[in-house]
């Protein structure tokens, strides 16, 4: 039974592109979390989706960020004209159901040159 | 909200000692993580805990509900124990699946 597979694992990017980071969750969890770490800072909810819901989306930036869970394939965040200050480390994590127990999946390291 | 203090921010141990990293939180909780982060910045899941007492290894955490207290224990700690050591507990109503987290502990081990 893999992980939580994240990829890409690095992305760098420039400013005004767009980032599309994806996670797919172990098998047999519909519920995921998505996690933004930036520089010397620590782990920041972002949003809680399960299957074609989004659950919780209190910790999103208001403008740029939008994430989905299909019905199949993985889970995408997704940063529309980036800038510097979205050069974070970004973790995705899933669970079989709501509730506190998560595995974390390995990252994504996104650089805005 | 769910407020999480860690202490210490930073901890630099000799290799054999037993060290202590105390989490409080704020709100009740039906559940704590504590989670490592790896140098390369990769997290484990060490426990998730929601009474007492768990051990793996040279790991032990326990929690105290009551005193909304949590400590991760290593015994006879490592160089390799090298990490950012995070508490994390659920968000809002205290059983919410997203979690709010620590700062961290920064663990460095001299052999």
């Amino acid at each position: 039974n893999a992980g939580v597979m994240q990829n890409p694992r690095h992305l760098v990017r420039r400013r005004g592109q767009e980032a599309r980071l994806r996670c797919s969750p172990m098998k047999g969890h519909s519920h995921v979390y998505w996690y933004r770490q930036l520089p010397e800072e620590g782990l920041k909810f972002m949003v809680y989706l399960q299957k074609e819901n989004i659950i919780d989306e209190s910790g999103m930036p208001k403008e740029r960020f939008s994430a989905e869970f299909p019905k199949e394939g993985p889970s995408i965040l997704r940063i529309q004209q980036v800038v510097r200050g979205d050069s974070a480390a970004y973790f995705c994590a899933s669970s079989p159901q709501r509730g506190p127990e998560q595995f974390f999946g390995p990252g994504t390291r996104l650089t805005v040159l | 909200k769910n407020e999480v203090e860690q202490s210490p921010q930073n901890l630099t141990a000799q290799e054999g000692e037993f060290i202590t990293i105390n989490c409080s939180y704020s709100v009740g909780i039906s559940a704590l993580h504590w989670l490592q982060q790896h140098p390369g910045g990769g997290i484990v899941s060490l426990f998730m805990l929601s009474s007492g007492k768990k051990k793996h290894g040279r790991l032990i955490a326990t929690i105290n509900i009551q005193e909304k207290h949590s400590s991760l224990h290593i015994t006879a700690s490592h160089p390799r124990d090298y990490a950012v050591y995070i508490c994390a507990v659920p968000g809002r109503g205290g059983s919410q699946g997203n979690l709010i987290f620590g700062k961290g502990t920064k663990l460095s081990v001299k052999p």
